[in-house]
């Protein structure tokens, strides 16, 4: 069965933790995606990659990092510069740019 | 600036149509996606729009209008599991995919 995972499904820490949220797919696409979505809120894009060992910042890249050194893995930290951090983190994947996008279950973080 | 802009809630009676609209002000225009969202989940792709016109899929139909700027979204014979937010999306001439808020459909009997 071919899809995206993001684990866990919740996750809680205390302000001033880095937090690393996982991404892995195995539908062999070469972009991936991360967002973040609050309450009544669109999709803010965080980072992108469109290939292995590159990636670009989003809207809303500052207190986030990635990496890309696997084609199937995007994995984003959360850094304690993250002023609110509390969110639903989404992971998506896609063939191409141009076509549509794939999402993973979620991460809901809580940091308090 | 770019924007898309969709109503914030609609509601809609069981076996009922409606009509979920989006418009949009982008740079550029490489194509319009609509997704389901429901409540808590990921979001999961409904329609394809690149060129004007009506795409039908089952009791989910998307239409475009490039030189309006303009899509909407027609949802017919209404059921309970419809109750979700649809979100429009828009790629632009970056091929960045630029999102609305969403709409959330309230489905009552």
């Amino acid at each position: 069965d071919g899809g995206i995972t993001q684990s866990p499904k919740y996750l809680f820490r205390k302000e001033g933790q880095n937090v690393t949220l996982s991404c892995e797919q195995n539908l062999n696409h070469d972009a991936m995606y991360w967002y973040r979505q609050d309450p009544g809120q669109g999709l803010r894009l965080i980072y992108y990659s469109q290939i292995v060992n590159d990636f670009q910042k989003g809207d809303i890249a500052e207190g986030y990092s990635v990496s890309r050194e696997k084609k199937e893995s995007f994995p984003l930290t959360v850094t304690s510069a993250q002023k609110n951090p509390t969110a639903f983190y989404l992971c998506a994947s896609s063939s191409d740019v141009t076509y549509e996008q794939y999402f993973g279950p979620g991460t809901r973080l809580t940091v308090t | 600036g770019q924007n898309i802009d969709q109503p914030t809630e609609m509601t809609a009676t069981e076996g009922a149509i409606v009509q979920i609209n989006c418009t949009y002000q982008t740079s550029g225009f490489n194509g319009l996606f609509w997704y389901q969202q429901h409540a808590g989940e990921a979001p999961t792709f409904l329609s394809y729009n690149v060129l004007d016109g009506l795409e039908e899929k089952g009791r989910f139909s998307s239409f475009l209008s490039r030189s309006k700027g303009y899509s909407y979204l027609l949802l017919k014979e209404l059921q309970m599991k419809d109750s979700a937010s649809y979100l429009c999306a828009v790629t632009d001439s970056n091929y960045q995919l630029i999102w609305g808020a969403g709409t959330k459909l309230i489905i009552k009997p």
